[in-house]
């Protein structure tokens, strides 16, 4: 089974301050994804990464990077924490092709 | 822009009975298509996919549909039992050459009763 890691299911962070979600997976997959879920907004994704070293800007990039050094591994950083980047971050990824993308459990990031 | 659309935020059925679940996507390029369950402090679980060459692909009580002329997107389950409740989202595959990106519905919560 696919297993997708997020390192905090909770996290509370003081506005300003530089916040890195990290996101392992187990299967050597090509592809992973950051999104944010919001109510009645659905998955929104913010960067994702198709090998390492690469990345490409999602739909709402603005305020975050990400870093993939590893093919395992990929971080998303907030620069500068605002209130309004509180939200449920999903990391996932997924094989070449067709195919779906596994999630992990998401990380409830609660910015004061 | 939503380029998936899922119009119904919440359903309620009862138990035993018949869910149907929908979407619209406005891109008749998007060539795969798939459904997600997802729990509350969870993330979504993959339920099933569809590829655009099929209009029915089933697995156990799940069902998806396709209507690629109304570009109209169905889930059903039968029969819709109480662990089925929960957020549903639907998806497709962009329409860019090498596209990796999957575009993804704002959710539908459904309610089984008991």
């Amino acid at each position: 089974d696919v297993k997708v890691t997020q390192s905090s299911r909770y996290l509370v962070k003081r506005t300003g301050e530089k916040v890195f979600l990290e996101c392992v997976q187990d299967m050597d997959h090509e592809n992973m994804f950051w999104y944010r879920q919001d109510p009645g907004l659905g998955l929104r994704l913010i960067y994702f990464s198709y090998d390492v070293k690469m990345k490409e800007k999602g739909d709402i990039p603005e305020g975050y990077s990400v870093s993939r050094e590893k093919k395992e591994r990929f971080s998303l950083i907030l620069e500068s924490a605002s209130t309004n980047q509180t939200s449920m971050y999903l990391c996932a990824s997924r094989p070449l092709g067709n195919q779906p993308q596994h999630f992990g459990d998401g990380t409830r990031l609660s910015i004061l | 822009d939503q380029q998936v659309k899922q119009n119904s935020p919440s359903l309620s059925v009862q138990e035993g009975r018949i869910s149907i679940l929908n979407c619209d996507y406005t891109n008749s390029m998007f060539d795969y298509f798939l459904w997600y369950k997802k729990y509350p402090a969870e993330g979504p679980t993959f339920l099933i996919s569809i590829s655009s060459i099929k209009d029915k692909n089933e697995d156990g009580r799940f069902t998806v549909f396709l209507n690629k002329s109304a570009k109209h997107l169905s889930l059903h389950i039968v029969p819709s039992q109480p662990g089925d409740s929960a957020v549903y989202f639907c998806a497709a595959r962009g329409d860019q050459a090498g596209t990796y990106k999957y575009i993804f519905g704002t959710g539908t919560r459904l309610k089984v009763l008991a």
